[in-house]
């Protein structure tokens, strides 16, 4: 039974296309996240939402906008793709946010975003 | 200076080998520290949190020096499936944006 799951896999689209990839968490946490991990390995927050409520906003193109219907989604929509877009992108969750307390983040398995 | 900086990698080791890994930080305020692991193509995945009087969890030893701002892992007896990248994670706390910050990772690799 997936914990946290993301939709699609593998995304494949032209530069200033838009599209959207989902998340849902079945863990009962309060708190979702998203990360990008671009092509050198390195993981940076992206934003974080608590019981739906938008708490970090990491300097992120406002082409990204995340919606979080409720706290078991957290959904991240892409306007006008660039090729700088390209990397692989992680929804996680957790019960608190980070920063409160020695907190496990669980990650989805990643939804990999290349731009031609 | 980076806020989360790791050894550089990759390392190769032969089975049976102890490996190490050295990881600084920046923040001195920061208070939870992590070892995750992220398998080739997958998602992180928490190896185990560093506690202040350091922990032990089978073959993996972590270590936390906070006057240092430094936090080291310890495989002893590597296994082929130790093969991985070992990121040090560390957090923000929550009256500074309350985040977890991600180093680079150090690639190891066990050889038969």
């Amino acid at each position: 039974d997936t914990a946290v799951s993301q939709t699609p896999k593998y995304l494949v689209t032209q530069m200033g296309n838009d599209k959207s990839i989902k998340c849902e968490q079945n863990l009962g946490h309060d708190t979702m996240y998203w990360y990008k991990q671009d092509s050198k390995k390195f993981l940076k927050i992206m934003f974080s939402y608590n019981n739906k409520e938008l708490i970090i906003n990491e300097t992120v193109p406002n082409r990204f906008s995340p919606k979080s219907p409720d706290k078991a989604h957290l959904n991240l929509h892409i306007n006008s793709l660039e090729l700088g877009d390209s990397a692989v992108y992680f929804c996680a969750s957790s019960q608190v946010l980070a920063g409160v307390s020695q907190e496990t983040q669980y990650f989805g398995p990643g939804t990999r975003l290349l731009v031609l | 200076r980076k806020e989360v900086e790791q050894d550089p990698g990759p390392f190769n080791v032969p089975e049976g080998a102890t490996v190490a890994f050295n990881c600084t930080y920046s923040n001195s305020a920061s208070q939870s520290f992590f070892w995750y692991r992220q398998d080739c193509r997958k998602e992180p995945k928490l190896l185990m949190s560093v506690y202040s009087s350091g922990n032990e969890d089978g073959r993996f030893t972590a270590q936390l020096n906070r006057a240092s701002q430094y936090i080291s892992l310890l495989i002893r007896d590597s296994k082929l499936s130790d093969s991985a990248t070992y990121l040090c994670v560390v957090n923000i706390p929550y009256n500074q944006g309350g985040k977890l910050i991600f180093g680079q990772g150090t690639e190891l690799s066990v050889k038969p």
